[in-house]
Formats: structure tokens, C-alpha cells, sequence
């Protein structure tokens, strides 16, 4: 079956611009999660939604990073005024249902400030 | 809080059995993970354990003891497609997101 998919697999941008990666998760996966991993670097978590519960947004390094979930499927990740320090891959995992389920991940999308 | 320690780097040789070890401190302990990553790949789930003991799965196992704060990963029979990246991770709270460790990197030499 299908999996995570991440959309744009590469995105380049000048530094201040605003910046949405999309993140479409395993169908009847209720958890979702969004990592960011520099080169050679470890994941370093972002946010994470569970169901219809308030997602745990602890993970956010600043106020230019915003992300929401529709529908309980859909997930967009939004960096605002990006800044070079942003560059990084993106990475996005669902997990059956956020309890020790495995997490799959997606491939990423590998975002470049300029 | 919550960290995952383990080695940044470990070589061996194919054919050859190796040991990644993971230690962490958890504010609460709901079980130890293991993830590869190869190079410009996504990770991918190799084990999980919820209590102390040995899991096997092919040339892989993962070993748990709590009372240590204490895994590892081990790896028989290498082979050259088994250089990547080796992370363990947990997650702090029952059903929260995972904390990765900084990542082992293998790498299998002939």
C-alpha cells in the first residue's frame, strides 16, 4: 500500500520568504509526526498530532513555525521569514495510533534558504 | 526531559558481529525503539522492546534492561548494505511523540 508521502521532495527559497511542506500520512494512521534532521545530524522533533487532541507543539523552535492537520488525514508544516538556519530535511512519520506503534516516515523534503 | 545516548560512529568488517549501545534517561520508560537510516533515505523501523530481554528478528536483535536504562542493537553476519545510520528512541510519556537518539553511524568495511 501506499506511504507517506511528502510534498516537495526539494524546495529552495530566498531567506524572508514563507515556505508550506505537505505531509500526506498512511491511510488509518491516527498519530503524525514532523521531524527536521540537518546533514548528518540526528531528528530532532517538531510537533506531533494524535487524533483530535490538541497536538504537542513543544517541539517548535520558534513562532515561524506553525503546523496544522485536516481532517485528521492532511498535514502542512508552515515556516515563516525562513532564515538560512532553517535549512534542513523535513521529515514526516504517521504511526497506527501513536501509542508504541512503529513510526513510517516519509522521504522528506529537503528545504534550502538561500 | 528525556536523552538517548549513543556512540557517533562504529567500523567492522563484513561477516563480522557488532553492538550499537543506547543509554537514556526518561523522566518515564515506555519501551526502546531502533531505526536505520541509510544515506538520503528515510528512517525505517527495525525493533522495539518493552521489556528486559533479547528480540530477535533475522541477523538483527535489540536487548533491553531497564533496571540499566540500557539497549543495544546487534548486528550478525554484516554486510556492506548494512552501513547507515542506527538510531534508538523512546518516547517520554505513554503514547507521545518518540525522542531520538544523536545516531550511530556504521560502517562496514570488506
Amino acid at each position: 500500500g501506499a506511504g507517506v508521502s511528502q510534498s516537495p521532495s526539494n524546495k529552495v527559497t530566498e531567506k524572508g520568504k514563507d515556505v508550506e511542506l505537505r505531509c500526506d500520512p498512511i491511510s488509518g494512521h491516527t498519530a503524525l509526526y514532523w521531524y527536521r534532521q540537518s546533514l548528518g545530524q540526528g531528528l530532532e522533533f517538531l510537533i506531533y498530532f494524535q487524533g483530535n487532541s490538541a497536538p504537542d507543539k513543544s517541539g517548535l523552535p520558534s513562532d515561524r513555525f506553525s503546523a496544522e492537520r485536516t481532517g485528521g488525514s492532511v498535514s502542512t508544516l508552515t515556516i515563516q521569514r525562513t532564515q538560512q538556519e532553517d535549512s534542513a530535511v523535513y521529515l514526516c512519520a504517521s504511526s497506527l495510533d501513536g501509542s508504541n506503534s512503529p513510526l513510517h516516515f516519509g522521504n522528506g523534503t529537503r528545504l534550502t534558504v538561500t | 526531559g528525556q536523552s538517548l545516548e549513543q556512540p557517533s560512529e562504529v567500523t567492522a568488517v563484513e561477516g563480522a558481529i557488532v553492538q550499537i549501545n543506547c543509554t537514556y534517561q526518561t523522566s518515564g520508560f515506555y519501551g526502546l525503539s531502533w531505526y536505520q537510516q541509510h544515506d538520503g533515505g528515510a528512517p525505517t523501523f527495525l525493533s522495539y522492546n518493552a521489556l528486559d530481554g533479547l528480540e530477535e528478528t533475522g541477523r538483527f536483535s535489540s536487548f533491553l534492561s531497564r533496571s540499566d536504562s540500557y539497549g543495544y542493537l546487534l548486528l550478525q553476519e554484516l554486510q556492506m548494505k548494512d552501513s547507515a545510520s542506527y538510531f534508538c528512541a523512546s518516547p517520554g510519556v505513554a503514547g507521545n511523540m518518540l525522542t531520538f537518539g544523536g545516531g550511530t553511524r556504521l560502517m562496514v568495511k570488506p
